[in-house]
């Protein structure tokens, strides 16, 4: 069985960055068959896809339109994690994000999701 | 960006009921990358149906995926007091999108 935990700060500045990070269990962040992904749920945006990387062979990352430019994931082998940084944020950011994964096209595990509040 | 769209917003329904939820997409999309999550409050999505008639693991028979192209249905044949939630569809065609959502109340 896999879980995810997410961790990280719930209150952020604007033009601030926002880190959070999802540790793994039950799975490698280097497994050759997932992939690991943040998403992001707001009243006003519904569930938003943010972005994922994966490994097979080397690193890939991918990023949705909406905030590339301002996204980072970044995998961490020595503590089996993944994290995301967002950086110049505004009150629009304020979400609840998720991380998950994929083996297939859909997603599979959640993490349990954290609040995070930008104050203008 | 594919664009799912649920209908209805809302369905008020009672227990035993058949609850019959709708996702139109605004292209076609690969059957077996159509997928339905339920979700309750405070909780994270979990997943119900994968590639458009799986049911995920764990997840009771009364839960049914059907549909192809741009039209696509989750079915709840008896609803169950714990059934009562929010249900999104998903899809992937070179990135993931979700639908608004449906809310199945009770009446």
């Amino acid at each position: 069985q896999v879980e995810l935990q997410q961790s990280g700060p719930r209150l952020v500045k604007s033009s601030q960055t926002l880190s959070l990070t999802c540790a793994i269990f039950g799975d490698s962040v280097s497994s050759s068959d997932s992939a690991w992904h943040w998403i992001r749920q707001s009243p006003s945006r519904g569930l938003e896809w943010l972005g994922r990387t994966l490994y097979r062979s080397h690193w890939h990352y991918f990023y949705a339109e909406s905030v590339k430019g301002r996204i980072t994931i970044k995998p961490d082998t020595s503590r089996n994690q993944f994290s995301l940084l967002l950086n110049s944020v505004t009150p629009e950011d304020t979400a609840i994000y998720y991380c998950a994964r994929n083996l297939r096209p859909d997603f599979d595990f959640w993490g349990q999701g954290t609040l995070v509040t930008v104050s203008s | 960006e594919i664009v799912l769209t649920q209908s209805p917003g809302t369905l008020s329904l009672s227990p035993g009921d058949r609850a019959t939820l709708s996702c139109r997409a605004s292209q076609s999309v690969s059957s077996g990358f159509l997928a339905w999550y339920q979700q309750k409050p405070g909780q994270a999505p979990r997943l119900l149906i994968y590639g458009r008639s799986s049911r995920a693991t764990g997840i009771p028979d009364r839960f049914s995926g059907s549909g192809s192209g741009t039209d696509f249905t989750l079915t709840i044949t008896r609803l169950e007091p714990e059934d009562f939630a929010v249900y999104y569809c998903q899809q992937y065609n070179n990135s993931w999108t979700f639908g608004q959502g449906t809310k199945v109340e009770i009446k």
